[in-house]
């Protein structure tokens, strides 16, 4: 079974810059999440799709990021514009409907505003 | 207050020993309790969830959940080197969505 993919792996930009990131769940599954993980830190939840509709997104800074999950597969994440405090590591993860929660991630992008 | 509470470590065990991780928790309504595994530069990896009072194993693992206390653990028998990593808790928070991690313990498990 194939796992989360995610791209890019490494995303340099310049403050102000937009920048966007793919996931693709695990097949069959249809909650899908986005984390930042800064360093150091553990992963803070950012959104979390129920196939196609969110369910939560009470910590996603909405006046810069946006994030979509059309037809209840891939995922996009933007952030636009940039700031330096986004530098962080970006993780997708998804889970099944019978076992939510318990999450499998995707290799995740490092993102480096300069 | 944080949601998720660990202790940053970083903790060191000799090889063959049992490592323990603990993980406390602020809202009394939560039910879901999860230990991950992070090696550096790496993204997690789900080691247990939990979610009854008492123990569960699994192989070497073993987690523990008292509720009443607002505290979960994780316990490493026979530790290996390639058990160092970084152990994150994460709890579901409340009846609604909101999901939280601790930061994380760092485990070296020496040779």
């Amino acid at each position: 079974e194939a796992g989360v993919a995610q791209s890019p792996r490494y995303k340099i930009i310049e403050k102000r810059q937009s920048v966007a990131f793919w996931c693709n769940p695990i097949s069959g599954h249809a909650t899908l999440y986005w984390y930042q993980q800064i360093l150091g830190q553990g992963p803070k939840l950012l959104i979390q799709f129920q196939n196609n509709g969110v369910v939560d997104d009470s910590q996603l800074p909405k006046d810069r990021f946006s994030a979509e999950r059309l037809k209840g597969v891939d995922s996009t994440l933007k952030i636009q514009p940039a700031k330096l405090e986004d530098s962080a590591v970006y993780l997708c993860a998804s889970s099944s409907s019978g076992r939510l929660y318990e999450q499998y991630f995707g290799p995740g992008t490092r993102l480096t505003v300069t | 207050q944080k949601e998720v509470e660990q202790n940053s470590g970083p903790l060191s065990v000799p090889e063959g020993a049992i490592a323990s991780l603990n993980c406390t928790y602020s809202d009394r309504v939560s039910q879901s309790f999860f230990w991950y595994r992070q090696y550096s530069g790496k993204s997690p990896e789900l080691i247990m969830s939990i979610y009854s009072n008492g123990d569960k194993e699994d192989g070497r693992f073993t987690a523990q959940l008292n509720k009443a206390s607002q505290y979960v653990s994780l316990l490493i028998r026979d530790s290996q080197p390639s058990d160092s990593a970084t152990y994150l808790c994460a709890v579901k928070v409340g009846t609604g969505n909101q999901f939280y991690f601790g930061t994380g313990t760092s485990l070296t498990v020496i040779p």
